[in-house]
């Protein structure tokens, strides 16, 4: 079945130290997208990409990295420049052309510690 | 820059009782605007889009919503609730992906519980 797949599902980590989300798709998208959730404040876009090797920031930037070497990958790595790492990170989908919506992975909760 | 107002945080529905979830949303031209549902520690599912032509648009699990040009609206409505409705509900709005920018906003979400 085609999808977004997000690994770890849980991840804990300790201040200062870096850590890298794995975001995969199947479905054959060109645009992917990196969102942050926390209580209260929706989904707040960190990164996104439309193209390989092209990708552009988002509201939330700062003290995070992404790469996408492959269509089918798009990596976000937390630093240790951000201030307050700990949430809930979603990784999204989307087709291009038309009138299409995103789909979602089921997220990693990233604990740092 | 566009953006998206879910004025309810809260809302509690009893069982079989009829539901709407407000959106508002701020955009320079037609919207792409969207309704998805969150279940704790999940992902998003997509309930349901417009992107044009009939302003009432049908969606899974019985939902609906309906276009409202002149009061920038999107809200989410169900006849009758059931108990495992009880989610955070997200509206959203996009823009038709082009090469110069594909954003989606979302508003800040609707924490959905449903009463026995």
């Amino acid at each position: 079945d085609g999808g977004i797949t997000q690994s770890p599902k849980y991840l804990f980590r300790k201040e200062g130290q870096n850590v890298t989300l794995s975001c995969e798709q199947n479905l054959n998208h060109d645009a992917m997208y990196w969102y942050r959730q926390d209580p209260g404040q929706g989904l707040r876009l960190i990164y996104y990409s439309q193209i390989v090797n092209d990708f552009q920031k988002g509201d939330i930037a700062e003290g995070y990295s992404v790469s996408r070497e492959k269509k089918e990958s798009f990596p976000l790595t937390v630093t240790s420049a951000q201030k307050n790492p700990t949430a809930f990170y979603l990784c999204a989908s989307r087709r291009t052309g038309g009138n299409t919506e995103a789909f979602f992975g089921q997220g990693t909760r990233l604990t740092v510690v | 820059a566009q953006s998206v107002t879910q004025p309810d945080i809260h809302i509690t529905v009893s069982e079989g009782a009829s539901l709407e979830l407000r959106c508002n949303y701020s955009y320079g031209a037609t919207p792409y605007l969207f309704w998805y549902v969150q279940s704790p520690g999940q992902g998003l599912q997509l309930l349901l889009k417009y992107f044009s032509g009939d302003t009432l648009v049908q969606g899974i699990k019985g939902f609906e919503a309906e276009f409202k040009r002149s009061q920038s609206s999107f809200n989410l409505r169900k006849p009758s609730v059931h108990w495992s409705d009880a989610a955070e509900y997200f509206c959203a709005v996009g823009a038709p992906f082009t090469g110069g920018g594909n954003k989606l906003t979302f508003g800040t979400g609707t924490q959905l519980k449903v009463e026995l």
